[in-house]
């Protein structure tokens, strides 16, 4: 059964300090991976998704995210953090449809001024 | 793609009732999948629809149902309230092939 792990709950930087969050994932096949970002309050919006190809995938607000095969994982980056991007990270992964789409427990953001 | 949306946004029911949540699919979108998303915990896939058909279900009992009508709309209902149905139930929609979803704000249900 497919499964994502996030290691870190809570992460706090400073406003311009650089970013990673960490995912892990089961999957039986080729994964297709996305993170999701939950304003509080909020649905989930998408940043960016790796479905084949290029292992380095951008995204919007400034994300990026590297899928690395040999480590099961699909880390998220940005070079710069804002303030404005405080809020809870959820990575996925599975299909879209049917059974086969997990969430990770998420990580939450926290940006010191 | 941002134009699912839910209503109601918030719901207090008591345990032992029934609760009709309603999610509009963004245009052109055929599948819809219900997650139930408990506090500080990421999204549980509840079930998905594709063409008004039940498509794929979680770990979810019999009391988690749900309607696609052909205008992509989408009701999720829930029978026999449990305490622990207590939760943030989003919506999320799609087009067929292109796995890629797209939620809504969700609806807040507490049950006292």
């Amino acid at each position: 059964a497919q499964s994502v792990t996030q290691p870190d709950i809570h992460i706090t930087v400073s406003e311009g300090a650089s970013l990673e969050l960490r995912c892990n994932y089961s999957y039986g096949a080729t994964p297709y991976l996305f993170w999701y970002v939950q304003s509080p309050g909020q649905g989930l919006q998408l940043l960016l998704k790796y479905f084949s190809g290029d292992t380095l995938v951008q995204g919007i607000k400034g994300f990026e995210a590297e899928f690395k095969r040999s480590q099961s994982s699909f880390n998220l980056r940005k070079p710069s953090v804002h303030w404005s991007d405080a809020a809870e990270y959820f990575c996925a992964v599975g299909r879209g449809y049917g059974q086969n789409f997990v969430f990770g427990p998420g990580t939450r953001l926290s940006v010191l001024p | 793609e941002t134009g699912v949306t839910q209503s109601p946004t918030h719901l207090i029911k008591t345990r032992g009732q029934q609760v009709t949540l309603r999610c509009s699919s963004q245009s052109g979108h055929n599948t819809v999948s219900w997650y139930q998303q408990a506090l500080g915990q990421g999204p549980q896939f509840i079930f998905q629809y594709y063409r008004e058909e039940e498509n794929g279900r979680g770990n979810f009992p019999p009391r988690f149902s749900g309607l696609q009508f052909p205008n992509y709309s989408s009701e999720l209902n829930v029978n026999a309230l449990e305490l622990d149905d207590s939760a943030l139930y989003l919506c999320a929609s799609g087009r067929d092939g292109t796995d890629t979803q797209y939620f809504g704000p969700g609806t807040r249900l507490t049950v006292l």
